[in-house]
């Protein structure tokens, strides 16, 4: 079955410090991968997604992810955080069985920034 | 594009009462999805409308659960007889067919069942 692992469940770095947050996915086929941000009591922001092509996406919000299939991998990345990046994100791989295509999500990785 | 909205925010609940929760999608969105997330959790797929057809729907949707989409617009969903096991925040994303797994989630409604 396909699932999401997010090792971190907590991450602190500093303002203007660069971040790495981790993703780790299951599928069989080549997958769908997403990047979502929820601030407290939000519901979901889409930040990027890769569906095939260049394995280095970028997103909003000055975001990036890099799809590494030999690693499983589609770890987001941040060059300097801002106070506001404070959130709860989420990694989500899409599954078309049963042809709902629907989100499988990770547990998430809360970030908090040190002023 | 006002993006996709849900009401109520916030639903607080007795143990054994019925709730109906609403999510008003998209306008151009003819797919539907309901998910839930508990606390420390990512979301869980619930259930899935292709316009107001219910295609599929998870095992974590027991028989207490029911949801519609009447004219493929908005969709409600009603838990019947809500235990405190329910309470969670149920959440609605939209999607357009040809971008199906792009989906764009609504605030949530955080339920409380005392």
């Amino acid at each position: 079955a396909q699932s999401v692992t997010q090792p971190d469940i907590h991450i602190t770095v500093s303002e203007g410090a660069s971040l790495e947050l981790r993703c780790n996915y299951s599928y069989g086929a080549t997958p769908y991968l997403f990047w979502y941000v929820q601030s407290p009591g939000q519901g979901l922001q889409l930040l990027l997604k890769y569906f095939s092509g260049d394995t280095l996406v970028q997103g909003i919000k000055g975001f990036e992810a890099e799809f590494k299939r030999s690693q499983s991998s589609f770890n987001l990345r941040k060059p300097s955080v801002h106070w506001s990046d404070a959130a709860e994100y989420f990694c989500a791989v899409g599954n078309a069985l049963g042809g709902a295509q629907k989100l499988v999500f990770g547990q998430g990785t809360r970030l908090t920034i040190n002023p | 594009d006002t993006g996709v909205s849900q009401n109520p925010r916030h639903k607080i609940t007795k143990r054994g009462q019925n709730v109906t929760f609403r999510c008003d999608p998209i306008s151009e969105h003819n797919r539907l999805y309901w998910y839930r997330q508990t606390l420390g959790q990512g979301p869980e797929f619930l259930t899935y409308f292709q316009n107001e057809a219910q295609l599929e729907k998870s095992r974590l949707l027991s028989d207490r659960f029911s949801a519609e989409r009447p004219k493929g617009s908005f969709s409600t969903l009603e838990i019947q007889r809500t235990e405190q096991g329910d309470s969670a925040m149920y959440l609605c994303a939209s999607s357009w067919r040809g971008t199906a797994y792009e989906q764009y989630f609504g605030p949530g409604t955080r339920l409380t069942v005392t």
